[in-house]
């Protein structure tokens, strides 16, 4: 079993449209959680960063991290155009090394 | 403020043939990262320096490859002896060295090797 799990099915919405990311993750050490947003042949953005449960808002991004079901989200809202990437997830434990354990990525398009 | 920098871009080989890449990290942060990335992929981590110490090599790092960062700031990752399936795009991150900023990872835009 992989460390993170996220369905890497491509994501098509029409504009205006809320997108719906998620992650889920085994090992419970994890305390950070981050999305990180990757145009083609360019390299991860961090988009939202996030410590232990909770929500966490950013203009039309929301974070969510529920550590009892080890499952995180994503909330993108009033979807553009300009939001079509791929959509990366990643989390940490804390103290050590802060390797990112990354999931799949979720391709999304979003259509005018 | 430039942001974590990578070269070359591209880099296109013969099997066999050496390959170095460089990083140049954000200024402050003493944290550098680097990892792979294939096709559909998610990055995985490979190694990691804290100012000029290499602390730790994931098991992806074979013995072809090596790592330095002399003096703690640019980094550059080695490849002897490439074969087809060192072809990926190679991601270096860096990161505040304490704090709750260590967490908070900043790629470069990647140097994308093809190994023919």
């Amino acid at each position: 079993q992989k460390e993170v799990e996220q369905d890497p099915g491509p994501l098509s919405v029409p504009e205006g449209a809320i997108v719906s990311l998620n992650c889920t993750y085994s090992n419970s050490a994890f305390q950070y959680f981050m999305w990180y947003r990757q145009y083609s042949r360019k390299g991860p953005e961090l988009l939202m960063y996030t410590y232990s449960s909770g929500n966490k808002e950013d203009g039309r991004f929301t974070a969510q991290v529920d550590k009892s079901s080890k499952y995180i989200s994503l909330f993108i809202r009033d979807s553009q155009p300009s939001d079509s990437a791929t959509y990366l997830c990643a989390m940490t434990e804390p103290h050590g090394n802060n390797r990112l354990a990354f999931g799949k990525g979720n391709q999304v398009v979003v259509i005018p | 403020d430039t942001g974590v920098s990578q070269n070359p871009r591209h880099k296109i080989t013969k099997r066999g043939q050496n390959v170095t890449f460089r990083c140049d990290p954000i200024s402050e942060h003493n944290r550098l990262y680097w990892y792979r990335q294939t096709l559909g992929q998610g990055p995985e981590f490979l190694t990691y320096f804290q100012n000029e110490a290499q602390l730790e090599k994931s098991r992806l790092l074979s013995d072809r490859f090596s790592a330095e960062r002399p003096k703690g700031s640019f980094s550059t990752l080695e490849i002897q002896r490439t074969e087809q399936g060192d072809s990926a795009m190679y991601l270096c991150a860096s990161s505040l060295g304490s704090g709750g900023g260590s967490y908070e990872q900043y790629f470069g835009p990647g140097t994308r090797l093809t190994v023919t």
